[in-house]
């Protein structure tokens, strides 16, 4: 397996567009989570899903944010409008099944720039 | 707010000695986790610890986990240029989701 894929790796912005993160997880993964990494507030939970449903979004900072997971194999974060605070590295997470002894797999990270 | 809070916030060592990096929490938990960040990637695994374990080892890592005072410490033997990075203990306590403390960037002076 490849491995957790996101895209676009960097994206920049101008405040006010829409802005769309991509993430593919890993094959038979029943858990996504979306995470938001910056140096003032580190790694961030964001939201998360098990077998495509949105388990947990109280990370989601405001209405702004949106995320969705059509099918086990895809997922998006939309951010509308986008603000220069929301420049962040954003990443997208899987694991196995919902077990506390279970590893995460992240993906690379999408470098979100909001000017 | 943030389960897992590292120290050193950043270390600096030269090539062959060890490092050492603490972790604490603030609940109960039935494991912990150890993951690595090399700049620009994402977070890859190194081990767990089960609250039911002391101590772990994997090659040149050793984890230690004392629960009474919701502690932990990952340690890197021998270290190398390669291994600078940044360093994060997570824990998932019933959300199944981690929560990742705020991470040791580990500079390796070759």
């Amino acid at each position: 397996d490849a491995g957790v894929i996101q895209s676009p790796r960097h994206e920049v912005t101008e405040m006010g567009q829409e802005v769309t993160l991509r993430c593919k997880p890993i094959s038979g993964h029943d858990y996504l989570f979306w995470y938001r990494q910056t140096m003032m507030r580190g790694l961030e939970l964001l939201i998360y899903f098990n077998n495509n449903v949105p388990i947990d979004d109280s990370g989601m900072p405001e209405d702004r944010f949106s995320a969705k997971m059509p099918n086990a194999s895809f997922s998006t974060l939309k951010i509308q409008p986008s603000e220069p605070r929301d420049s962040a590295v954003y990443f997208c997470a899987s694991r196995q099944s919902g077990r506390e002894d279970t590893e995460a797999f992240f993906g690379q990270g999408t470098r979100l720039t909001v000017v | 707010s943030q389960q897992g809070e590292e120290d050193p916030q950043a270390l600096s060592i030269q090539e062959g000695e060890n490092a050492t990096m603490n972790c604490s929490y603030k609940t109960s938990i039935n494991n912990l986790q150890w993951y690595r960040q090399n700049s620009g990637r994402g977070l890859v695994h190194l081990i767990l610890i089960r609250s039911n374990e002391r101590e772990k080892h994997s090659g040149r890592l050793r984890v230690t986990l004392d629960t009474s005072k919701k502690s932990s410490s990952l340690l890197i033997t021998a270290s190398r240029a390669a291994d600078t990075a940044s360093y994060f203990c997570a824990t998932a306590t019933g959300r199944r989701a981690l929560t990742f403390g705020s991470g040791t960037r580990l500079q390796v002076q070759p």
